[in-house]
């Protein structure tokens, strides 16, 4: 099975500034998704970004940005001028497209603190 | 508006008794899955169906049950054979295109079960 490694329980950012998210996974596919979920305190799970594996080009959605590097199997993502708003807990996942085991596997999450 | 819609948001239980956990989507999607999260360890799988009257084990199914007799609804029996139940339970769906299914999860707002 694959497994995803965030190997940063906590991590804190001073508002408006920008933080690093680390995510490494191990998969021996060649097309793959990689997804990055926030939680909030509400526990609801909200997508903030998605990569696929065969795309050269790093994603990204307004304030947030990924850096994949798919040799080094590595999927960070960046969060720009940080807000309050942004404080919650982050998963990588990782999901094979293939019909067969296509379930998603997460990461044990990154809780973000944004401090004032 | 489309969406999943998990009930309870809170359950309680007493030792020795199974519940169910219910869970309903209204986007027309072929996978379903049922996560547990608890603190440190992330999202972990219990069950997942890709299509009515089909579902596979995931990583903890033991103690658990489902039923998938609608493409809408993939409820989940928590019995007394599981040890530990209490945590966060969310459901989510996906959409499949073919043989591939790319695209990311949607969840549920989730249902936390107390044993008592």
């Amino acid at each position: 099975a694959q497994t995803v490694t965030q190997s940063q329980p906590e991590m804190s950012v001073q508002e408006a500034e920008t933080v690093t998210l680390s995510c490494t996974y191990d998969t021996s596919e060649s097309d793959y998704y990689l997804f990055w979920y926030k939680q909030p305190p509400s526990r609801q799970m909200i997508l903030v970004i998605r990569q696929e594996a065969y795309k050269q080009q790093n994603a990204t959605e307004n304030r947030f940005s990924v850096n994949f590097q798919k040799a080094a199997k590595s999927f960070s993502l960046k969060i720009s001028d940080s807000q309050l708003g942004d404080a919650a807990m982050y998963f990588c996942a990782y999901r094979s497209p293939h019909y067969t085991g296509n379930q998603f596997y997460f990461g044990t999450g990154t809780s973000l603190t944004v401090i004032p | 508006d489309g969406g999943i819609t998990q009930s309870p948001k809170y359950l309680f239980r007493k030792e020795g008794q199974n519940v169910t956990l219910s869970c309903e989507q209204n986007l027309n999607h072929d996978a379903m899955y049922w996560y547990r999260q608890d603190p440190g360890q992330g999202l972990r799988l219990i069950y997942y169906s890709q299509i009515v009257n089909d579902f596979q084990k995931g990583d903890i199914a033991e103690g658990y049950s489902v039923s998938r007799e609608k493409k809408e609804s993939f409820p989940l029996t928590v019995t007394s054979a599981q040890k530990n139940p209490t945590a966060f339970y969310l459901c989510a769906s996906s959409i499949r295109r073919g043989d591939r299914m790319n695209t990311e999860a949607f969840f549920g707002q989730g249902t936390r079960l107390t044993v008592v």
